[in-house]
């Protein structure tokens, strides 16, 4: 069974960098039909599409956050990380990682991790 | 950018047809797929492209799209089904832009 499990530090200072990893267990990160990504939803308000990325590097950004965003892939380490940087307490939020499965000329999320609040807040 | 508008809440008895809308200027062009989310929890997949059901999710939910709507239905509510759902897709410029909708609280009491 595919596990995602998202790892990081849950309180990040305003104006640096938030910095996640996701570890992708149970099948590989290399599969040829499948983005990896992040979501996030600040509390209490609803889902926002962040990034994917391929296995080959190929990525995908949210227009409204591409300019302070990152994602990049380790395939030997069978993970996928995101960093946002100039954080302020608008990025404060439940950050999901997630498989894209890629069908129909779409990639969607199929299969999610638990989930890591991070805080913005000195 | 690109929107998906959801109605905020939908009430409905227990055992009666809920159902939730979805408006895209793109949705005529492309898929729509629907999570659901309960308080605490990661959203779970229960429709994708427009219609179709992953394995393990009950007959009850259906989804179907005309035009600049998709719908999902919940036919025969169940107390568990209460959660936010929330809808999914992308805009038609071919720029692999994703977006969610705006989230709808379903009560079932």
């Amino acid at each position: 069974q595919l596990q995602l499990q998202e790892s990081g530090p849950g309180l990040v200072k305003p104006s640096e960098t938030l910095s996640l990893t996701c570890t992708v267990s149970g099948g590989s990160i290399s599969s040829g039909s499948c983005y990896w990504g992040w979501i996030r939803q600040p509390p209490g308000k609803g889902l926002e599409w962040i990034a994917t990325i391929y296995y080959s590097g190929s990525t995908y950004y949210n227009p409204s956050l591409k300019s302070r965003v990152t994602i990049f892939v380790d395939t030997s380490k069978n993970q996928f990380s995101l960093k946002l940087n100039s954080v302020t307490a608008a990025d404060t939020a439940v950050y999901y990682c997630a498989r894209h499965w890629y069908g129909s000329g779409n990639y969607y999320p199929d299969y999610w991790g638990q989930g890591t609040l991070v805080t913005v807040s000195s | 950018s690109y929107e998906l508008t959801q109605p905020p809440s939908v009430s409905v008895s227990p055992g009666q047809t809920a159902r939730i809308t979805c408006s895209g200027d793109a949705l005529p062009k492309k898929f729509a797929y629907w999570y659901q989310q309960k308080s605490g929890q990661a959203p779970v997949l229960v429709i994708y492209e427009d219609s179709k059901r992953p394995s393990g999710i009950p007959e009850r939910f259906s989804g179907s799209s005309s035009g600049t709507l998709a719908t999902l239905t919940i036919s025969g509510a169940r107390v568990e089904d209460e959660a936010d759902y929330y809808c999914y897709s992308t805009d038609s410029g071919g720029n692999h832009f994703y977006v969610f909708g705006t989230g709808t609280k379903v009560t079932v009491l």
